[in-house]
């Protein structure tokens, strides 16, 4: 499958405890963006990286939230001390160019449960 | 202030019939736009787009029209199918569609 890959699929955690969420983008993709989902609602930007640069991350949490997208491996999304309201779908999706003429591919996101 | 709106949260059709999803904006300076579908539990997918300076975009059963002056845009399905079912996303941005502002959505459920 040379589609974008997130895991895990479903993740628990109880509150205060750490969630890392990891993506690995298609093959040839270099640009890597992070969405997440609440119950009922669209899919709010997070934080836009390429290789090792974090390119925006204007929608990211000021605190508690971190991305990295290192030269080899996987990005991951880093939620420290969670709260019951980091409930919910965060998808990974990754482009080619960083174009309005890129459409996003979206990995089938990691559903984060803080009990 | 949500910047895409998708005002009807469902919309039930029967199979053969057109689908007209809508979508409105409020930001001028979004330039392109799209739509994507979602199945349960799976990832968005991109299904059209289409550009600030054209009017129409048409891929197969799916059209997409653009309207600037009312910031409106709609998604038409012909003929619609069962296997359309899904939620569908409106998706507007700048210079770059990897970060775009979605609606909420609307569920589209086609009876055979």
């Amino acid at each position: 499958n040379a589609g974008v890959m997130q895991n895990p699929r479903h993740l628990v955690r109880r509150r205060g405890q750490e969630a890392r969420l990891r993506c690995s983008p298609m093959k040839g993709h270099s640009h890597v963006y992070w969405y997440r989902q609440l119950p009922e609602e669209g899919l709010k930007f997070m934080v836009y990286l390429q290789k090792e640069n974090i390119i925006d991350e204007s929608g990211m949490p000021k605190e508690r939230f971190s991305a990295e997208f290192p030269k080899e491996g996987p990005s991951i999304l880093r939620i420290q001390q969670v709260v019951r309201g980091d409930s919910a779908a965060y998808f990974c999706a990754s482009s080619t160019r960083g174009l309005r003429s890129s459409p996003l591919h979206f990995g089938n996101g990691t559903r984060l449960t803080v009990t | 202030d949500q910047q895409v709106k998708q005002n009807s949260p469902s919309l039930s059709v029967q199979e053969g019939r057109i689908s007209i999803l809508n979508c409105d904006y409020t930001n001028s300076m979004f330039d392109y736009f799209l739509w994507y579908k979602k199945y349960p539990a799976e990832g968005p997918t991109f299904l059209i787009s289409i550009s600030s300076i054209k009017d129409k975009n048409e891929d197969g059963r799916f059209t997409v029209f653009l309207n600037k002056s009312a910031k409106h845009l709609s998604l038409h399905i012909v003929p619609s199918q069962p296997g359309d079912s899904a939620v569908y996303f409106c998706a507007a941005s700048g210079t770059n569609a990897g970060k775009s502002t979605f609606g909420d959505g609307t569920t589209l459920t086609v009876k055979p």
